[in-house]
């Protein structure tokens, strides 16, 4: 599974656009991109996840770039509760055996501030 | 719909002693996996479980075992408990092995081991 990179901490003010980057740059092309977000203590929490296109669901927009090696988790209008340790992940597409596992990095600890 | 339920939310125990934890998955589904995740690190993979048998693994000793039950329901079993194992213990639950897509997890549980 491809390795990602993310900033261990970002700041976000109240009611703005928080961006979350990932850098996945050795990323296959049948690797998918997830999000998760674990609020402290809690288990992680699924955001959303892609292969190649812009994704957007009820809780934010995931930008992945042209060559797959980047990519953008966008929350529209942060608020406090969104504070939480955001996980970029890349795994597998279904149908590998080796689909199982979900490999976690330390992640982004983002701060919403009002 | 009833999401990831865990049981016990917290647990203390001595070095030594045995251990078992509890997991039912989200509605509908029929994978279980589980993940260890110490303080201040991301979750690591432990293993997963299909049709009541042990699909894949990650880099835990034999002294980590689990089993899954004709309900989908399953159980992590640690033995000779180590001051290391002191951690929270997530499920998650998905379809479809090797299908599998987005895994959902629950709240953990909380293993304290003196």
């Amino acid at each position: 599974d491809a390795k990602t990179t993310q900033p261990p901490s970002m700041d976000c003010a109240e009611g703005r656009a928080a961006n979350l980057p990932c850098n996945h740059s050795t990323i296959s092309g049948n690797e998918y991109v997830y999000w998760y977000r674990q609020i402290h203590s809690q288990g992680p929490q699924y955001i959303i996840h892609g292969l190649k296109n812009n994704e957007t669901n009820e809780m934010a927009s995931l930008i992945i770039t042209e060559d797959r090696k980047s990519s953008t988790l966008i929350l529209p209008h942060a608020t406090l509760r969104d504070t939480a340790v955001y996980y970029c992940i890349v795994r597998v597409a279904r149908g590998s055996s080796n689909t199982g596992k979900l490999i976690f990095g330390q992640g982004t600890t983002l701060q919403v501030k009002p | 719909d009833a999401g990831v339920t865990q049981s016990p939310t917290h647990l203390i125990k001595t070095r030594g002693q045995q251990v078992t934890l509890r997991c039912s998955p989200k509605s509908g589904h029929d994978t279980v996996s589980w993940y260890q995740q110490a303080l201040g690190q991301g979750p690591q993979f432990i293993f997963q479980y299909y049709e009541e048998e042990e699909r894949q693994r990650g880099n835990f000793p034999d002294r980590f075992s689990g089993h899954q039950f004709p309900n989908y329901s399953s159980e992590l079993n640690v033995n000779a408990l180590l001051l290391g194992d002191s951690a929270l213990y997530l499920c998650a639950s998905s379809l479809n092995w090797p299908l599998v897509d987005t895994q959902y997890f629950g709240p953990g549980t909380r293993l304290t081991v003196l």
